[in-house]
C-alpha cells in the first residue's frame, strides 16, 4: 500500500510559471522527501525535510511540511521545459524503508 | 564518482522462469534497497540490506529474495515469474540505510 498521495495526478503549465503539488500521508514520519523521475529513468533526490522543520528551500524548489495535517507541498518556481517529469513524495519512519505516493506528472509547455 | 549502476537495463522473460537482477552501489555506501515500480505507480519497497544483513522486507511473496555481497553489491532474485511481476526494478544505495537514498536507472522486466 502507498503511504503518500500526491495531488494533482497531472499538471500542465507554461514555461516560466510556478508549479505546486501536494502530498498527504497517513502515519508519523522521520523525514519527507521529494524525488523527480524522468520518463523511463531512475529517481533523482530533490530535497529532504525533517519532521521538525516547516519549510526548506533548494534553488527553485520550496518545500513545506505540516505534520499536524500530515501534508507537504512542493513548489517549483519559474518552471523550465527540463522540469517536465513525474514528482514523488516519499516518507520514512523508523523502519528505513521509503513509502512513495503515486506521483504527480508535470508537463511544462514551451 | 559513478552512481548506482544496475544490470541488465532491460530483460524479457516468460511466466514461470527465474530472474536475477544486479546492483552496484555508490562507492562507500554500505546499504542497498530494492523497489518495484509498476507502470503508473510509485515505487514499492521490497528489501533493504546493510552490511550483508537483511534489515527490512516489504509485503512481497517469498518468490522474491535478495542478498548483499562483501563488496556491498546486491542481487535481487525472483522465482516463478508471474505476469504481474512486469515492472521497473529500482536499486537505491545510501551510506548506512538512512536518508537520502540514491537510485539507479533500474531494470525494466517484462514477462510474456
Amino acid at each position: 500500500s502507498q503511504q503518500g498521495e500526491e495531488d494533482p495526478q497531472a499538471l500542465s503549465i507554461q514555461e516560466g510559471e510556478n508549479a505546486t503539488m501536494n502530498c498527504s500521508y497517513k502515519t508519523s514520519i522521520n523525514n519527507l522527501q521529494w524525488y523527480r523521475q524522468n520518463s523511463g529513468r531512475g529517481l533523482v533526490h530533490l530535497i529532504l525535510i525533517r519532521s521538525n522543520e516547516r519549510e526548506k528551500h533548494s534553488g527553485r524548489l520550496r518545500v513545506t511540511l505540516d505534520t499536524s495535517k500530515k501534508s507537504s507541498s512542493l513548489l517549483i518556481t519559474a518552471s523550465r521545459a527540463a522540469d517536465t517529469a513525474s514528482y514523488f513524495c516519499a516518507t520514512d519512519g523508523n523502519d528505513y524503508k521509503l513509502s512513495f505516493g503515486a506521483g504527480t506528472t508535470v508537463t511544462v509547455r514551451a | 564518482d559513478a552512481g548506482v549502476t544496475q544490470s541488465p537495463t532491460h530483460l524479457i522473460k516468460t511466466r514461470g522462469q527465474q530472474v536475477t537482477l544486479r546492483c552496484s552501489p555508490i562507492s562507500g555506501h554500505k546499504s542497498v534497497s530494492w523497489y518495484q515500480q509498476v507502470l503508473g505507480q510509485g515505487p514499492q519497497f521490497i528489501f533493504q540490506y546493510y552490511e550483508k544483513e537483511e534489515r527490512g522486507r516489504g509485503n512481497f511473496p517469498d518468490r522474491f529474495s535478495a542478498r548483499q555481497f562483501p563488496n556491498y553489491s546486491s542481487e535481487l532474485n525472483v522465482n516463478a515469474l508471474l505476469l504481474g511481476d512486469s515492472a521497473l526494478y529500482l536499486c537505491a544505495s545510501s551510506v548506512d540505510g538512512n536518508q537520502p537514498q540514491h537510485f539507479g536507472d533500474g531494470t525494466r522486466l517484462s514477462i510474456l
